[in-house]
């Protein structure tokens, strides 16, 4: 199993940052992604997660409105949107693959995507 | 929202020593629903343990889960260098899934 996600990005305040986690060596759409995040020197905080299976969502109330996950079965991609973004976003972003319904716990994590976001 | 509390902060152990970290949470959370994961600096965390005791694949025994209800505690049972990070706990068992803050194991 292996989840690579996409290069660091430097966005400025009020853009949009669209973070990509390509999956293989499993069947992508029979578990869903989480994507949690982590900023400088601190712990972790879950965002949402999606079924890959049937497209269902849900988010942490925190970034209710302001991110979007969706998922791009034809090539076992992931994808996490976060938009209006503040200099509190800049952060680590993971994306996760959970364990078997209803499990949710994070059995395979990408790398990481670093996000700055900077005037 | 379930709040996970781990305790202490910062353990600092020498190889070769027991360590033992917990994690509280603010109300009773099924078994089923509560992991625990390690990183390391620069990396993403690691699965440990599932479901309170259950190992993850490739998991040393030296590494084992317990706990029910509200108190939860991750142990180690030998400390081997590479076991030093930081530990998080993660209760998944209702959204939003939240984590503890975090248990950095030290080298003492």
């Amino acid at each position: 199993v292996q989840l690579v996600q996409s290069g660091a990005e430097v966005q400025k305040p009020g853009a949009s940052v669209k973070v990509s986690c390509k999956a293989s060596g499993y069947s992508f759409d029979s578990y869903g992604i989480s994507w949690v995040r982590q900023a400088p020197g601190q712990g972790l905080e879950w965002m949402g997660w999606i079924s890959v299976y049937n497209g269902y969502s849900n988010y942490a109330q925190k970034f209710q409105g302001r991110v979007t996950l969706t998922t791009d079965t034809s090539t076992s991609t992931a994808h996490m949107e976060l938009r209006s973004l503040r200099s509190d976003d800049t952060a680590v972003y993971f994306c996760a693959k959970e364990g078997a319904a209803p499990y949710h716990f994070f059995e395979y994590w990408g790398q990481g995507t670093l996000v700055t976001v900077s005037s | 929202e379930i709040v996970l509390t781990q305790s202490p902060g910062t353990l600092s152990l020498s190889p070769g020593e027991r360590a033992t970290l917990s994690c509280r949470a603010s109300q009773s959370v099924s078994s089923s629903y509560l992991a625990w994961y390690q990183q390391k600096p620069g990396q993403a965390p690691r699965l440990l343990i599932y479901g309170a005791s259950s190992r993850a694949t490739g998991i040393p025994d030296r590494f084992s889960g317990s706990g029910s209800g509200t108190d939860f505690t991750l142990t180690i049972s030998r400390l081997e260098p590479e076991d030093f990070a930081v530990y998080y706990c993660h209760h998944y068992g209702s959204s939003p899934y939240t984590f503890g803050q975090g248990t950095k194991l030290e080298i003492k």
